[in-house]
């Protein structure tokens, strides 16, 4: 089955810096790669997803890369705020199928 | 927030309890899901279900039992637990299952004494 590989696990930045967040999956079949951020005592929320068509996607402050061949990719926050700072999970899916994969998590924390 | 919701938010019970977890989404999915997340691990996929019909089951232990009477409710019966499965319980749905935006329940926090 897949494997989601996420790093770091810790990471803190000054506010305004840029944030970067990497994984790596096994798959090849995998073509779904959403990331969710989840605060402390709430649910994982969507902030932006890719497919395997596509290399970008923006939106706002926040980017995801994918590279299809190193089966890589990561998620960019730039401009970063205090607001910022939760847990981020990456995971890999693909459709048709049934099962999601996710990253251990990677906690930001934002320093004002 | 209200697209997804879970009750109890909160359980405590003993290993020879028999509780339920409820989740009920509003958004007209057709695919539900339950996750297991504890500390320090990665979320773990425990079942699927599409149109009602269970299309996954990750290994887990048969003292977890789902039930999916209709594409809105999905239901978690436990029974006889350990106190590994201390976690926080995540229900999520999605318009079909695999390679599509889930949504999250806020999730039942169990404790098994």
């Amino acid at each position: 089955g897949e494997n989601v590989e996420q790093h770091p696990s810790t990471l803190s930045v000054q506010e305004g810096d840029s944030a970067v967040i990497k994984c790596t999956y096994s798959d090849s079949a995998s073509n779904y790669f959403p990331w969710y951020k989840q605060e402390l005592g709430k649910r994982p929320q969507l902030i932006i997803d890719i497919r395997s068509n596509v290399g970008e996607k923006k939106d706002q402050r926040i980017a995801v890369t994918l590279n299809k061949t190193a089966k890589h990719f990561s998620l960019h926050i730039t401009e970063t705020q205090p607001e910022d700072s939760a847990v981020y999970f990456c995971a890999a899916s693909h459709h048709p199928g049934n099962q999601f994969y996710f990253g251990t998590g990677t906690s930001l924390t934002v320093i004002p | 927030e209200t697209g997804v919701t879970q009750t109890p938010r909160h359980l405590v019970m003993g290993m020879t309890n028999k509780k339920s977890l409820k989740c009920e989404q509003h958004l007209g999915h057709n695919a539900m899901y339950w996750y297991k997340q504890s500390a320090k691990k990665p979320l773990e996929l425990m079942f699927v279900y599409s149109l009602e019909e269970r299309v996954e089951n990750n290994s887990v232990p048969s003292r977890f039992s789902p039930e999916c009477p209709n594409s809105s409710h999905l239901f978690l019966h436990l029974h006889t637990l350990q106190p590994e499965d201390s976690a926080l319980y995540l229900c999520a749905s999605s318009p079909l299952a695999g390679g599509e935006t889930q949504y999250f329940g806020p999730g039942t926090r169990l404790l098994v004494l």
